[in-house]
């Protein structure tokens, strides 16, 4: 089976800190994403990645990095924390083009 | 803008009964085609994947896919309790593109 694997299953964090997301998988898969999901809005695109130090924008990059230093692991970074980012944080992968996504048990992040 | 297309319910269904949740795409070159299951607080879980026109059957579960009507449809038989949940309708896109496109699901109750 998959196994999709986030460091956090709930997280706390204040104001302006920098928060460090991480996830990894292990599948040997090529794509790596990170989404965002809120009531009422679905699920929304962060970043992905495709290959190890490849990375691309989202639809909402903005206030988020990433890192992609190794093919299993893909973090997630949130350069100043603010509360508008108190969000459930969703990692996945997948093996390659037009191919189904595999989930991680998610974060809840609430920024303080 | 590629789009997916899902009503968000509640769809409300007696235990036993069958419950239909149906899902539209925009990018009429999308040939991959999911469901997902999402418990409320928990990540997706894939269900099935279907990729050719007609029906896919696994267990309780049968996907159906017409791309001449770019509609997608999950069937679920003998619904139960369990099977409370949002159900996530999820298509590739197009071309050689690694990210799949997620509707805003739709909330499955079953009633006993």
């Amino acid at each position: 089976d998959v196994k999709v694997t986030q460091s956090s299953r709930y997280l706390v964090k204040r104001t302006g800190e920098k928060v460090f997301l991480e996830c990894v998988q292990d599948m040997d898969h090529e794509n790596m994403f990170w989404y965002r999901q809120d009531p009422g809005l679905g699920l929304r695109l962060i970043y992905f990645s495709y290959d190890v130090k490849m990375k691309e924008k989202g639809d909402i990059p903005e206030g988020y990095s990433v890192s992609r230093e190794k093919k299993e692991r893909f973090s997630l970074i949130l350069e100043s924390a603010s509360t508008n980012q108190t969000s459930m944080y969703l990692c996945a992968s997948s093996p390659g083009v037009r191919t189904e996504a595999f989930f991680g048990q998610g974060t809840r992040l609430t920024v303080v | 803008q590629k789009e997916v297309e899902q009503n968000s319910g509640p769809l409300s269904v007696p235990e036993g009964a069958i419950a239909s949740l149906n899902c539209t795409y925009s990018d009429r070159g999308s040939q991959s085609f999911f469901w997902y299951r999402q418990y409320s607080g928990k990540s997706p879980e894939l269900i099935m994947s279907i990729y050719s026109n007609g029906d896919k059957e696994d267990g309780r579960f049968t996907a159906q896919l017409n791309k001449a009507s770019q509609y997608v449809s999950l069937l679920i038989r003998d619904s139960q309790p369990s099977d409370s949940a949002t159900y996530l309708c999820a298509a590739s896109s197009s071309g050689g593109s690694y990210i799949p496109t997620f509707g805003r699901g739709t909330s499955l109750i079953v009633h006993p």
